[in-house]
């Protein structure tokens, strides 16, 4: 089982429309989690972090946690052609901030 | 705004050549860290460092592999004997207190090609 795993993907949404991206861990001892965002040969971006459950809204995004289930997800709302990237859902166990553990990444397309 | 900058951004060694990959990370900061993606492949772990040692490395940071700080602003990656295998881009980044919750900033990467 990877420790990380997201949504196989490419995920195509039209524009305007909401996109959801899905992330599961392995580990319960998990403390804090992390959306980037990474357009192809560029550097992940962070877009949202997560510490609790429950949902935290950004603007346009919206993380989603579940501790209890393993499940962090990511609402892209009124999602725009800009918004068309690799989505990394990363995973720490919270002792040492810089050591994230990534998902492979969901490939999001929007269509104008 | 602040931002982590990295050099070379691309570099085409020849397999057994040494490679050094340069970083500045923001000025502030105080934890570094070195990550690295092969093409099409999830970003990895590689090190971090804290107070000019490393903190923590993953199972890739071999002996081949070490990290030093040299000059107080730079945060170099030194690849001893690079093998096909270690053509990646390898992103440094850098955090303010290292604890969990602090943002991680990335430079741009530097693409490593070994031929």
């Amino acid at each position: 089982q990877k420790e990380v795993e997201q949504n196989s993907g490419p995920l195509s949404v039209p524009e305007g429309a909401i996109a959801s991206l899905n992330c599961t861990y392995s580990d319960r001892g998990s403390q804090s989690f992390f959306w980037y965002r990474q357009y192809s040969g560029k550097s992940p971006e962070l877009i949202m972090s997560i510490y609790s459950n429950g949902d935290k809204e950004d603007g346009r995004f919206t993380a989603q946690l579940n501790k209890a289930s393993q499940y962090v997800s990511l609402l892209i709302r009124d999602s725009q052609p800009s918004d068309s990237a690799t989505y990394l859902c990363a995973v720490n166990m919270g002792t040492n901030a810089g050591k994230s553990t990534f998902g492979d990444g969901t490939t999001l397309t929007v269509k104008p | 705004e602040p931002e982590v900058t990295q050099t070379p951004s691309h570099q085409v060694t020849q397999m057994g050549q040494e490679v050094i990959l340069r970083c500045v990370p923001i000025s502030n900061h105080l934890y570094f860290y070195w990550y690295r993606q092969i093409l099409g492949q999830k970003v990895e772990f590689l090190v971090s460092f804290y107070n000019n040692e490393i903190s923590e490395k993953s199972e890739i940071f071999d002996d081949q592999f070490s990290v030093e700080r040299p000059d107080g602003s730079n945060f170099t990656l030194k690849i001893r004997s690079t093998k096909l295998e270690d053509s990646a881009m390898y992103f440094c980044a850098s955090n303010r207190q290292g604890k969990s919750g602090n943002t991680i900033y990335f430079g741009e990467g530097s693409w490593l090609t070994v031929v």
